[in-house]
């Protein structure tokens, strides 16, 4: 069980504009905590997509953005790719009595139909 | 141009012991926060461990305390992962990663090395 909660699979034609969202809580996203997005393409590493809540590193198509509301995030990709089929992560910080803690969501399987 | 590269996977017994190495270029790792990140076979991503720019800020997950120690080498641009008291649910190709922060993530991965526990 995550501490953050993804949709285990998401999809959509090519063209559309899919969404994954990224449930939390008061200890972690809710608390203000950066919240980023990782994309791992089969058989490769996970490679950063989003940092700070919604920032794009360069290179990264601006057909990705991301939000964050209260205890939750998202992410969105619009105009679907072929190529955007993966696994998406998102990663925040969860902040208890023994410390910072690097949380990670269960990961979300796009599929591109 | 950073590089990550994982070292040290192999198939050992339940019980035994393991050391991970990565060896890391193209950045000041003497100031960089890095970390060990595990995926089990078909799953998602589990941060394990941290550790600060000089070593002596160093965090654990629950599930590894005790079990596993991060140190780094700051001279041989290397972190490390000591594993000891291995169990089948340790398998995982473990990903070392670099730290760039609360606001920045982790911008650059190795492509892991596979631990396999079995007897």
């Amino acid at each position: 069980q995550s501490v953050l909660a993804q949709p285990p699979t998401v999809s959509g034609a090519p063209g559309q504009r899919v969404t994954i969202s990224c449930a939390g809580s008061s200890s972690n996203i809710g608390a203000d905590a950066d919240v980023h997005w990782y994309q791992q393409l089969p058989g490769a590493a996970p490679k950063i997509l989003i940092y700070g809540d919604n920032n794009r590193p360069a290179g990264v198509p601006d057909r990705f953005s991301a939000s964050k509301s209260g205890a939750s995030a998202s992410l969105s990709i619009t105009g679907l790719q072929a190529e955007d089929e993966a696994d998406y992560y998102c990663q925040s910080y969860d902040y208890s009595l023994s410390g910072s803690h690097v949380v990670f969501g269960g990961g979300t399987k796009l599929t591109v139909l | 141009q950073v590089h990550l590269a994982e070292s040290g996977g192999a198939l050992v017994m339940p019980g035994g012991s393991l050391r991970l190495s990565c060896e890391a270029s193209g950045f000041i790792f003497s100031e960089s926060f890095m970390s060990w990140i595990r995926q089990a076979p078909g799953k998602g991503l589990e941060w394990i461990a941290n550790i600060g720019s000089s070593g002596t800020t160093i965090y654990y997950a629950d599930s590894i305390k005790g079990r596993f120690t991060i140190s780094r080498d700051n001279a041989k641009n290397s972190l490390y992962l000591q594993m000891s008291s291995l169990r089948a649910e340790d398998t995982a190709l473990y990903y070392c990663a670099r730290d760039n922060g609360y606001s920045y993530g982790y911008d650059s991965w190795g492509q892991g090395t596979q631990v396999t526990v079995s007897s």
